[in-house]
């Protein structure tokens, strides 16, 4: 089944650090760019970084410099990393295949992580 | 950066067609995707390229993009089509993916 899956969520307090993962299975990863989106409670969806099949990273201006994105592709996984956490970066957070054809084509069920003291 | 904006609600009648529409400053010039998602859910592309429809997606979803309004047209509206819509891009100048704040349609 062609799939990605996300974990690592959890509640973490304010300044605190949290590692998502995502793996993925049923299709050739390393052959994809991969993101994270996020949504808040209640509110929209927010891109918040991409890694491209050749390593090229680019980040949201709102967690430039906290977070980090990687990728292995011998173990078809995705990583954020995620530093200096805020209450405003609580969300649930997925993780995304870009198609070739240049849209959002495989959603995971997201991870939630709530930032709280 | 770039901005999309949508409506923040659309209330249609079952059986009309519901226009929901994402503003942009020359967003004729990129290509637009369109999502839908139910409570709970994942989001689900029903529109990319414009007006390209996924396998899977009812021939009653079409899109178009021009100038600085896109468009996603619901024809014959069903109750299960009430959900949230979000439109996309992608910002060529800043490298950054960029979703519209969202349509919630209500089916009355």
């Amino acid at each position: 089944e062609v799939q990605v899956v996300e974990s690592g969520g959890g509640l973490v307090q304010p300044g605190g650090s949290l590692r998502l993962s995502c793996a993925a299975s049923g299709f050739t990863f390393r052959s994809y760019d991969m993101h994270w989106v996020r949504q808040a409670p209640g509110k929209g969806l927010e891109w918040v970084s991409a890694i491209g099949i050749g390593g090229d990273k680019y980040f949201a201006d709102s967690v430039k410099g906290r977070f980090s994105v990687s990728r292995e592709n011998a173990k078809n996984s995705l990583s954020l990393e995620m530093n200096s956490l805020r209450v405003g970066d609580t969300a649930v957070y997925y993780c995304v295949r870009l198609a070739a054809a240049g849209y959002f084509d495989l959603w995971g069920r997201g991870t939630l992580v709530t930032v709280s003291s | 950066s770039y901005v999309l904006t949508q409506p923040p609600s659309v209330s249609v009648a079952p059986g009309n067609t519901a226009r929901l529409t994402c503003g942009g400053n020359n967003i004729g010039s990129k290509s637009v995707h369109w999502f839908q998602q139910q409570p709970g859910q994942a989001p689900v592309v029903v529109i990319y390229y414009d007006d390209d429809r996924p396998s899977g997606i009812p021939e009653r979803f079409s899109g178009s993009n021009s100038g600085n309004t896109a468009t996603l047209t619901i024809s014959r509206v069903e109750t299960g089509d009430e959900a949230d819509y979000y439109c996309q891009v992608w910002d060529t100048s800043s490298h950054h993916m960029v979703f519209g704040g969202g349509t919630k349609l209500t089916v009355l």
